[in-house]
C-alpha cells in the first residue's frame, strides 16, 4: 500500500483538462511544499513534471500546473494531447524516516 | 549533461544477492545539495522507493525492505552501489536510479532503469 493516495485512473478528451489527486497526511503533503509530479510512459523512466507543488521544469509545457491545498495535491493538465496518456505518480518530502514516499500512480487516457 | 545508468545482472536466483551499481556523470557524489536514491517498479505496478544516499554518507532506506538492503558510495568512481539480499520472485522489478535533491526529495534525473528477474 503506497503512502500517498491516487486515483487508479482519469480520463479526458483532447483539449480538456484533467485534475490527478495526492492525498497524504500532515507528516508529508500537508506538512511541507515539497510535493514533485512524474509523468512516465511505457517501458520508459519517469520524468519530473512539477516540483516544490507548483514550479515547471525547463521544457515542460506550461498545460502542466500543480497546486495543494490541506493534505492534498493536485496536478492539472490543461489542453489535452493524446502525448499526455501516460501514468502519473506523485511524491512527497515526508518527516519519517525515509524522506520521500510515493504516489500508487493514476493512468491518464486520452479518449 | 547529468545522465545515470544502472548495470547488474538481468536474472538472479532466489536466496540470491543482488548488486546493482548506478554511474553518474555530470554531477558530483560529493554535491551537499544531491544524493542518489534507488527505486524499483514490479511490472504493471506502481514505483517503490528502496533507499537513498547524500554526500555527507547519510542513508535512508525502506522501512519494509531495510533489513535487506545497504547503500554505499564511491565518491571516486561517481558510482552508488545497492545490494539486496535474500532476493524472491516478487523482487522482479526494473530498478532505476535518480538524482534525489536534498532539501524537497524531488527526483529530477533518471537512469533508464534496469529489469531484473528472479528465477530460478
Amino acid at each position: 500500500q503506497s503512502a500517498l493516495t491516487q486515483p487508479a485512473s482519469v480520463s479526458g478528451s483532447p483539449g480538456q483538462s484533467i485534475t490527478i489527486s495526492c492525498t497524504g497526511t500532515s507528516s508529508d503533503v500537508g506538512g511541507y511544499n515539497y510535493v514533485s509530479w512524474y509523468q512516465q510512459h511505457p517501458g520508459k523512466a519517469p520524468k519530473l513534471m512539477i516540483y516544490e507543488v507548483s514550479n515547471r521544469p525547463s521544457g515542460v509545457p506550461d498545460r502542466f500546473s500543480g497546486s495543494k491545498s490541506g493534505n492534498t495535491a493536485s496536478l492539472t493538465i490543461s489542453g489535452l494531447q493524446a502525448e499526455d496518456e501516460a501514468d502519473y505518480y506523485c511524491s512527497s518530502y515526508t518527516s519519517s524516516s525515509t524522506h520521500v514516499v510515493f504516489g500508487g500512480g493514476t493512468k491518464l487516457t486520452v479518449l | 549533461q547529468v545522465t545515470l545508468k544502472e548495470s547488474g545482472p538481468v536474472l538472479v536466483k532466489p536466496t540470491e544477492t543482488l548488486t546493482l551499481t548506478c554511474t553518474v556523470s555530470g554531477f558530483s557524489l560529493s554535491n551537499a545539495r544531491m544524493g542518489v536514491s534507488w527505486i524499483r517498479q514490479p511490472p504493471g505496478k506502481a514505483l517503490e522507493w528502496l533507499a537513498h544516499i547524500f554526500s555527507n554518507d547519510e542513508k535512508s532506506y525502506s522501512t519494509s525492505l531495510k533489513s535487506r538492503l545497504t547503500i554505499s558510495k564511491d565518491t571516486s568512481k561517481s558510482q552508488v552501489v545497492l545490494t539486496m539480499t535474500n532476493m524472491d520472485p516478487v523482487d522482479t522489478a526494473t530498478y532505476y536510479c535518480a538524482r534525489i535533491h536534498y532539501y524537497d526529495s524531488r527526483f529530477d534525473y533518471w537512469g533508464q532503469g534496469t529489469l531484473v528477474t528472479v528465477s530460478s
